[in-house]
């Protein structure tokens, strides 16, 4: 069974950082693409940023460029967002999401499996 | 940019009733690359469809995705209690993939 375990959300104030980990089980990890994805309070799904299984090939939402890195290690089968500068505008719940493409990221790259997400709050 | 509108917002059915939604695009999406996916309030959401018309692993055969092109439908053919939730489709065939839908809100009648 895939286990997708976010953590390190939590209260960071204006321009600080926060590092988000997503502890991964239950499947090949570095076979596959990993992704996060993020939900505001009260509103819809929003893609930040993604990996390729071998970590070579890393992606962002025009919101998380410059300010956000993805990263992975595979001898640990954990998923990491490192995100500074933070604003109001990033809280959020974030989920890490296993990408049903096996460890391509791109074109036909959907989210197969999700963890149950950790909020992110960014206020003063 | 390619926009995908759901509709409606809402829908309001009993357990037992058949649920429609719609999910259109502006632009056609290449391979039918939709999916569609479920989320109950305060869980994370799950794979129902991809590929416009492949149920998950584990999904029930009630629900059923169609379409090409720029027009998809989700089906539900017969309402479960645990059916009621929201829904949103998603596009992946572009990489960044583009914004998912709005949303469509299934309640109890």
């Amino acid at each position: 069974e895939v286990q997708l375990l976010e953590s390190g959300g939590g209260l960071v104030q204006p321009g600080g950082s926060l590092r988000l980990s997503c502890a991964a089980s239950g499947f090949t990890f570095n076979s596959y693409a990993m992704s996060w994805v993020r939900q505001a309070p009260g509103k819809g799904l929003e893609w930040v940023s993604a990996i390729s299984g071998a970590g070579t090939g890393t992606y962002y939402a025009d919101s998380a460029k410059g300010r956000f890195i993805i990263s992975r290690d595979n001898s640990k089968n954990t998923l990491y967002l490192q995100m500074d500068s933070l604003r109001a505008e990033d809280t959020a719940v974030y989920y890490c999401a296993k990408v049903g493409s096996g460890g391509y990221y791109g074109s036909g790259s959907y989210f197969q499996d999700w963890g149950q997400g950790t909020l992110v709050t960014v206020s003063s | 940019e390619n926009v995908l509108t759901q509709s409606p917002g809402t829908l309001s059915l009993s357990p037992g009733e058949r649920a429609t939604l719609s999910c259109r695009a502006s632009q056609s999406i290449t391979n039918s690359y939709l999916a569609w996916y479920q989320q109950k309030p305060g869980q994370a959401p799950r794979l129902l469809i991809y590929g416009a018309s492949i149920r998950a692993t584990g999904i029930p055969d009630r629900f059923s995705g169609s379409g090409s092109g720029t027009d998809f439908t989700l089906t539900v053919s017969r309402l479960e209690p645990e059916d009621f939730a929201l829904y949103y489709c998603h596009q992946y065939a572009t990489s960044p993939p583009l914004p998912f839908g709005g949303g469509t809100k299934v309640e109890i009648k």
